[in-house]
């Protein structure tokens, strides 16, 4: 089945380590986005690419980085993590039609 | 900036009840989507129900149906018959550009 797969599902860092989450989809779709979710909250878009045009929201702090290497793939680097930093992070894609699908995340964990 | 509140927080019912959840929205557009997103324990985010803003009949995919409210801006799930798999939190979304806004999230509890 055509899907978008988080790497890994869990996450441990120390703090200050950079770290890195991966996402892949098998759907070709165009755009892929990074979420934020803490807990009992709604997902926080952090940016979005629309093919390789990278869309970062304003109030994304600069410790978040992410890079897309190809179609498939899409990575969330997080430069320096804090305490604050330890969410679920949500990777998703999508076509020009809004058909959106998720992956099942990564919850990282910061110590 | 598009907005999509969700008034309540948390909801329980019991299982084969029906329950209603209640989402608003802010726009200036004419023709949108509109969605409602379950997510379970599990924490995947799974697509429930898409509604066309242009489509005057309310969208329904087995038990889940919507009231479609273009006037209003109200965009609420009805979910028929609940099962104990129903609980999750859920969310109504709105595409602002290509990306998703979402409300606060209502946590739904179907107790057996």
């Amino acid at each position: 089945d055509a899907m978008v797969i988080q790497n890994p599902r869990y996450q441990v860092t120390q703090f200050g380590k950079p770290v890195t989450l991966s996402c892949s989809q098998t759907l070709n779709h165009n755009v892929m986005y990074w979420y934020q979710q803490k807990s009992s909250q709604a997902p926080k878009l952090l940016f979005h690419y629309y093919d390789k045009d990278f869309n970062n929201e304003a109030d994304t702090p600069d410790n978040f980085q992410s890079r897309r290497p190809n179609t498939s793939f899409c990575f969330l680097d997080i430069r320096s993590p804090g305490l604050g930093d330890a969410a679920m992070y949500l990777c998703a894609t999508s076509r020009d039609d809004f058909d959106y699908t998720f992956g099942s995340g990564t919850r990282l964990t910061v110590v | 900036a598009q907005t999509v509140t969700q008034s309540q927080p948390e909801m329980s019912v019991q299982e084969a009840e029906t329950v209603t959840l209640s989402c608003t929205y802010d726009t200036s557009e004419n023709n949108y989507y509109l969605f409602w997103y379950k997510q379970p324990p599990s924490r995947q985010m799974i697509l429930v129900i898409r509604q066309e803003a242009y489509k005057q009949q309310n969208a329904t995919e087995n038990r889940f149906s919507v009231n479609f409210q273009k006037a209003a801006k109200s965009f609420s799930l009805k979910i028929s018959d609940s099962q104990l798999g129903d609980t999750a939190m859920y969310f109504c979304a709105f595409p602002e550009g290509q990306k998703l806004v979402f409300g606060q999230g209502t946590r739904l509890t179907i107790n057996p």
